[in-house]
């Protein structure tokens, strides 16, 4: 089955800073790549996704890149702020099934 | 708009006993997805449904049942719990089968196992 390993576990950076977080896959068959952001107490919210045929998605502050060949994808948030902090999970479902192998999860917090 | 509803969003039994969780998907999605979360973990897959029908499983133990209903809210039948049945439990639903669609998550139902 496929396999995701996520990187950092925790990440600290100052308000206004960069953050990067990065997952590889194992299984080449892999085509949606989907990024979680979990407050405490509240179920997974979905904040970008990207799909194989795409190398790079961006939404205001956030961006997603994928090499396919590499197996890796990461998640860029730019300018960040205090309300970013959370759990960040990275998964990566199979062709033809939503069901994602999510990634360890990482504990993102931004310092005002 | 409409989100996926949880039931209950606490949950304390005792050990053997049993516990039921319902999830109400978002109108119009079709699929359903249950997933376990322990602290400081990622979430586990356990169960779907497809238009009432189990369509995959996973990690989902055999004390464990889940389906889902003709108005397609979906609930999971947990018996003989164990203490490391405590957790978060979430329902995710999608419309269309899934396939690689965007599922949205409830906020979860926390059973705790005393």
């Amino acid at each position: 089955g496929e396999n995701v390993e996520q990187h950092p576990s925790t990440l600290s950076v100052q308000e206004g800073d960069s953050a990067v977080i990065k997952c590889t896959y194992s299984d080449s068959a892999s085509n949606y790549f989907p990024w979680y952001k979990q407050e405490l107490g509240k179920g997974p919210q979905l904040i970008i996704d990207i799909r194989s045929n795409v190398g790079e998605k961006k939404d205001q502050r956030i961006a997603v890149t994928l090499n396919k060949t590499a197996k890796h994808f990461s998640l860029h948030i730019t300018e960040t702020q205090p309300e970013d902090s959370a759990v960040y999970f990275c998964a990566a479902s199979l062709g033809g099934s939503y069901i994602p192998t999510f990634g360890r999860g990482t504990s993102l917090i931004v310092h005002p | 708009a409409a989100g996926v509803i949880q039931s209950p969003r606490h949950l304390i039994k005792e050990k053997r006993e049993t516990a039921t969780l319902k999830c109400y998907p978002i109108p119009r999605h079709d699929t359903v997805y249950w997933y376990q979360q322990g602290p400081g973990q990622d979430p586990q897959f356990l169960i779907s449904f497809y238009e009432k029908m189990q369509s995959d499983k996973g990690s989902i133990p055999d004390r464990f049942s889940a389906q889902q209903f003709s108005d397609y809210h979906s609930e999971l039948n947990m018996s003989s719990l164990e203490l490391g049945d405590s957790a978060l439990y979430f329902c995710a639903s999608s419309p269309a089968g899934g396939g690689d669609t965007e599922a949205f998550f409830g906020q979860g139902t926390r059973l705790t196992v005393v």
